[in-house]
This record gives structure tokens, sequence and C-alpha cells, in this order.
């Protein structure tokens, strides 16, 4: 099996930058995604291939990738980007793809 | 615009199988830049790929489920099905369709369906 970590929460005040980080040994060798889930809602890709934004995905959304780490920053916090974000990547071998554990970010 | 819309029971006893299907409209499931793909999240939890099938009908599954789940697509009616069988209250969970995107050896879910709750009970 494989395994994404991710840190369970994030806290930040408005207006400040957010950093979620998503650990794994293929991250090397793999690209790393990101979606948000609010409450109730389905997930949104958010970064794909380490550091795209999607169309629609405020510019205040970052990735970054280096070694067995990917970091996905967002600058200048919202209210409404508070929500539980998950990475997504595919083993070495490619053959499995998992998600993170999830970040709940908190954003007051 | 691209939909996805899952349907199918939301309980079901232990021990059944769990029948899922995932209609798509706005879009062609008929088309080689894309999978289609299962993902379940159990409540409070988080997400957990199941397994994908391209159009030709070729499947990709997660190890840790591969023996108890089918995935099946029909073209002429522009949607793909999900069965998972032998199911426990640990299969209790939001049941997710979702659009995967071919990029290169990589894929990733680009449009979602807002999810289905399943309970697994008596």
């Amino acid at each position: 099996s494989y395994e994404l970590t991710q840190p369970p929460s994030v806290s930040v005040s408005p207006g400040q930058t957010a950093r979620i980080t998503c650990s794994g040994d293929a991250l090397p060798k793999k690209y790393a995604y990101w979606y948000q889930q609010k409450s109730g809602q389905a997930p949104v890709l958010v970064i794909y291939e380490d550091s795209k934004r999607p169309s629609g995905i405020p510019e205040r959304f970052s990735g970054a990738s280096s070694g067995t780490m990917a970091t996905l920053t967002i600058s200048g916090a919202q209210v409404e980007d508070e929500a539980d974000y998950y990475c997504y990547s595919a083993d070495s071998s490619g053959n499995l793809v998992v998600f993170g554990g999830g970040t709940k970010l908190t954003v007051l | 615009q691209l939909q996805l819309q899952e349907s199918g029971p939301g309980l079901v006893k232990p021990s059944e199988t769990l029948s899922l299907t995932c209609t798509v409209s706005g879009g062609s499931i008929n088309s080689s830049s894309y999978y289609w793909g299962w993902i379940r999240q159990p409540p409070g939890k988080g997400l957990e790929w199941i397994g994908n099938i391209y159009y030709s009908g070729s499947t990709y599954f997660n190890p840790s489920l591969k023996s108890r789940v089918t995935i099946s697509v029909d073209t002429s009616k522009n949607h793909f099905s999900l069965e998972l069988s032998s199911v426990t209250a640990a299969d209790t969970a939001v049941y997710f369709c979702a659009r995967a995107a071919v990029a290169g050896i990589y894929y990733y879910f680009d449009f979602w369906g807002q999810g289905t709750l399943v309970t697994v009970s008596s």
C-alpha cells in the first residue's frame, strides 16, 4: 500500500498565508494534486500537476513540490477558504492512486 | 456543461451487493481522453479511490477492494456502474462518481458527481 501524510488541521486568521503539506515517498517522481472539499459538497480540484491552477480557481491558491513533500499555499486566506483539503497522487508503480488523509483548514 | 449523477439504493443489507450507476450528461463517456471512476468517503473520514473504467471497458481497481468490485460501462446509455459485493457496515459511505482526465501516465479527477450516501444495515 501507499500513503500520503497530511497534518490533520491548520488554522490561520483571515489575510494570512496558509500552508498545507503532503508527504509521500513517491512524490519525487509523481505529480501531486490538491482538492478542496467544503462541508456536504463534492471535492473540487484546485491544483494539478504540482503547481497548475484550473480555470476559475483564484490566484491565491498555489502549489509546489520538492523531494518527498508537496505544499498547497493559500496566500491571503479568506473565510470562504475554510474546507478540508486533500492531496492526491500515485504510488511509484502508477497502479495505485491515493488521497491523503485530509487537512481541515480553519480561517478565523 | 458536464454533469455526473449517481443513482441507486441508499440502504443495503450486510452481505448483499451494493449497486450504483453514474449517468453522464453534457459530454460523451465514449472518449479516449478520460477514465470514469468511483471514490467513496465514510462519514467523517477521508476519500478512498475504488476504481476506474475506460470507455473501451478496461478497468483498474484499488487492490484493497479488487476482489469485491465490478465496474462496467454502457456507452449507449452514457453511464457507468459500480457493484461492490459482500458489503459490511465498513462500506457505509458517500459514493462519488467522477471523470478522470488522462494526462500522459497520470490521471486525476476533474469533475465529480454530488455523491450519494449508501448505508449498510439490516
